[in-house]
């Protein structure tokens, strides 16, 4: 099946660090990955859709500044959490579409998330 | 607003027996819907799904039924296996506009299933 990495699993950092995290899709292209974050016992909130080769497009409320995407090449997104803050210590998922499957309803492959811990 | 509840945080049902996860939402332009289940320190993984014009998608043990006039979907599990406890995310999309591809996810039930 469809696999999507994500690294590291786990930030321990200092307060005005900036972290990054790695999304990848390993046996297929994505030219669209999804990045969410989830609260303690909350749902997966989406943040932004990431876009090889364009801008990521930001769900309102997401700081554009504060969470930098970037997505190189159709393999590979990365979401940085810049001069992080303990209020964005949170649990980080992104997720993949397979690029050769059309239609919008294709289900979305899931990394295994990052637990971003700001102190 | 949350447009997609799971209102039963959890659940917790005899081996064997059937499981049975609610999903309401509110929003009528989504037009299919996702079940994941997510393991403790796992990425959630897709389980089955179902689009706007079935009532019913079956896979094996899982069988999800689609309600479009209540908005309402359901996740049957039969029969139940401790193997199957784990969080289930029930997830609603729409094709249309600035929404094609999203999934807007609810709050997630945790089920257990006990030997």
């Amino acid at each position: 099946g469809a696999v999507v990495s994500q690294h590291p699993s786990r930030v321990i950092c200092k307060s005005g660090t900036s972290v990054k995290i790695e999304c990848r899709s390993l046996d297929f292209q994505a030219t669209t990955m999804f990045w969410y974050r989830q609260f303690p016992k909350q749902s997966l909130m989406l943040m932004a859709t990431s876009n090889e080769g364009s801008k990521a497009t930001y769900e309102q409320g997401v700081e554009k500044d504060k969470f930098l995407i970037n997505h190189a090449s159709l393999t590979l997104s990365t979401l940085t959490v810049t001069s992080a803050h303990p209020e964005d210590s949170s649990f980080y998922i992104c997720s993949a579409r397979d690029a050769k499957i059309q239609g919008s309803n294709q289900p979305q492959h899931f990394g295994d998330g990052t637990r971003l811990s700001i102190l | 607003d949350q447009q997609v509840k799971q209102n039963s945080p959890s659940l917790s049902v005899q081996e064997g027996r059937i499981s049975i996860l609610n999903c309401d939402y509110t929003n009528s332009m989504f037009d299919y819907f996702l079940w994941y289940k997510k393991y403790p320190a796992e990425g959630p993984t897709f389980l089955i799904s179902i689009s706007s014009i079935k009532d019913k998608n079956e896979d094996g043990r899982f069988t999800v039924f689609l309600n479009k006039s209540a908005k309402h979907l359901s996740l049957h599990i039969v029969p139940s296996q401790p193997g199957d406890s784990a969080v289930y995310f029930c997830a609603a999309g729409s094709p249309w506009g600035t929404s094609y591809g999203k999934l807007t996810f609810g709050q997630g039930t945790i089920l257990t299933v006990h030997p």
